[in-house]
């Protein structure tokens, strides 16, 4: 089945700067990449996704990229801010349910 | 618009209690539904996930089960829980590829 690796498992980042969170799967049938966002005992909430036939996508300060070769699809954060500190999920299916990583807490220190 | 309901928020179990934990979704037909488990700190597990009334896929084996007697309703069970039961439970759907996360059941067993 579809195995998701995830990193870091956490980042710090001075606000203002820009955080990178990377994963990679292993089902090269697999064509749909969600990125969740987990506040503190809230549900996660979709933040952005991007599908195979994307290379990148792009939402204000929030993009992803996806490399089908490599297996690999990253998310970008420009400009962080104190809001943008929670727990970010990324995951990945294809004709099976979404599978997770195990997530990565970000802190932005203001 | 879609919208998805679950409860309770919180429950304090003591080990060796039944468990009933309800999630029903409104605003969409023959939704995907999933029952994902998440550890303190941890990622999103998938327990259950059913393409239709009467149809349960399990991906854990253990003393839970979940059923779908209705087409906008999923519940998970538990004859008798063990300690190792606790965790955040969260209900989702999906049609296509996009899944919305209920609010969570925060579940001690003690």
């Amino acid at each position: 089945g579809e195995n998701v690796e995830q990193h870091p498992s956490t980042l710090s980042v001075q606000e203002g700067d820009s955080a990178v969170i990377k994963c990679t799967y292993s089902d090269s049938a697999s064509n749909y990449f969600p990125w969740y966002k987990q506040e503190l005992g809230k549900r996660p909430q979709l933040i952005i996704d991007i599908r195979s036939n994307v290379g990148e996508k792009k939402d204000q300060r929030i993009a992803v990229t996806l490399n089908k070769t490599a297996k690999h699809f990253s998310l970008h954060i420009t400009e962080t801010q104190p809001e943008d500190s929670a727990v970010y999920f990324c995951a990945s299916s294809g004709n099976t349910p979404l599978v997770f990583g195990k997530g990565t807490r970000l802190s932005v220190i203001a | 618009s879609q919208t998805i309901h679950q409860w309770p928020a919180t429950l304090v179990q003591p080990v060796g209690s039944p468990l009933s934990l309800e999630c029903t979704v409104e605003g969409t037909s023959n939704p995907n539904l999933y029952w994902y488990r998440q550890a303190a700190g941890r990622g999103l597990q998938l327990l259950f996930y059913s393409v239709g009334i009467g149809q349960i896929s399990s991906e854990v084996p253990q003393n839970l089960s979940a059923s779908r007697p209705q087409d906008r309703q999923f519940i998970l069970s538990s004859k008798k829980l063990l300690l190792s039961d606790s965790g955040f439970y969260l209900c989702a759907w999906s049609v296509l590829h996009a899944y919305t996360f209920g609010s969570g059941t925060r579940l001690t067993v003690v």
